[in-house]
């Protein structure tokens, strides 16, 4: 069975700083890996996924994860935040060779951008 | 930009009731699924849907539960008898094709009282 856990249920970070938030998971089996994020009474929308090839992803916004096999990792980055980043943010594993293509979540984390 | 809709955004029932909520998923997408989100609590998946059958259920998706794309635009969940643990948010989500990564639609909250 594959898990998600998410460090940090709430991350306040000043504007223009830079923020990383921390994903980890557990599986034995190879996965794929995903960021989403949801603003307020709105659905999740996909920042950016590793399905394979450079560790290092770019997604949209100004985002980027980076997959670290060794430490089971797939913590987002951003240079510098800004006031409309405030949102939860969620990390998603599936297990490419499950039929039904589920998304085992984690339990989010709340970014609030501070001015 | 194409978008999963889902209807109603917001629905009450009393508990015993059966509830249908709605999902138009994107035109040109195969796969659907079914995920919730109780307030305070992860997002869980419930059921994924391909070739008009089930391709997988969790745990949570028991009989009470059912899933349909009755006319090759929208894909349903129905809830047979609703309990007072089924109000969540319901997010529909579609694909085209597997691990592409989905596109949700808003959600719906469910409120069973």
């Amino acid at each position: 069975a594959q898990s998600v856990t998410q460090l940090d249920s709430q991350v306040p970070v000043f504007e223009e700083a830079p923020v990383e938030l921390r994903c980890n998971y557990s599986s034995s089996v190879s996965v794929y890996l995903f960021w989403y994020v949801q603003y307020p009474n709105q659905g999740l929308q996909l920042l950016l996924k590793y399905l394979s090839g450079s560790t290092l992803v770019k997604g949209i916004n100004g985002f980027e994860a980076e997959f670290n096999k060794s430490q089971t990792s797939f913590h987002l980055r951003k240079p510098s935040v800004h006031i409309s980043d405030t949102a939860e943010y969620f990390c998603a594993v599936s297990d490419p060779n499950n039929a039904g293509n589920m998304l085992t979540f984690g339990g989010g984390t709340r970014l609030m951008v501070k001015p | 930009e194409p978008e999963v809709t889902q209807t109603p955004s917001h629905q009450v029932t009393q508990m015993g009731q059966e509830v249908i909520l709605r999902c138009v998923p994107i035109s040109n997408h195969l796969y659907f699924y079914w995920y919730r989100q109780i307030l305070g609590q992860k997002v869980e998946f419930l059921v994924s849907f391909y070739n008009n059958e089930i391709s997988e259920k969790s745990e949570i998706f028991d009989d009470q539960f059912s899933v349909e794309r009755p006319d090759g635009s929208n894909f349903t969940l129905k809830i047979r008898s609703t309990k007072l643990e089924d109000s969540a948010m319901y997010f529909c989500a579609s694909s085209r094709t597997p691990n592409y990564g989905y596109t949700f639609g808003s959600g719906t909250r469910l409120t069973v009282v």
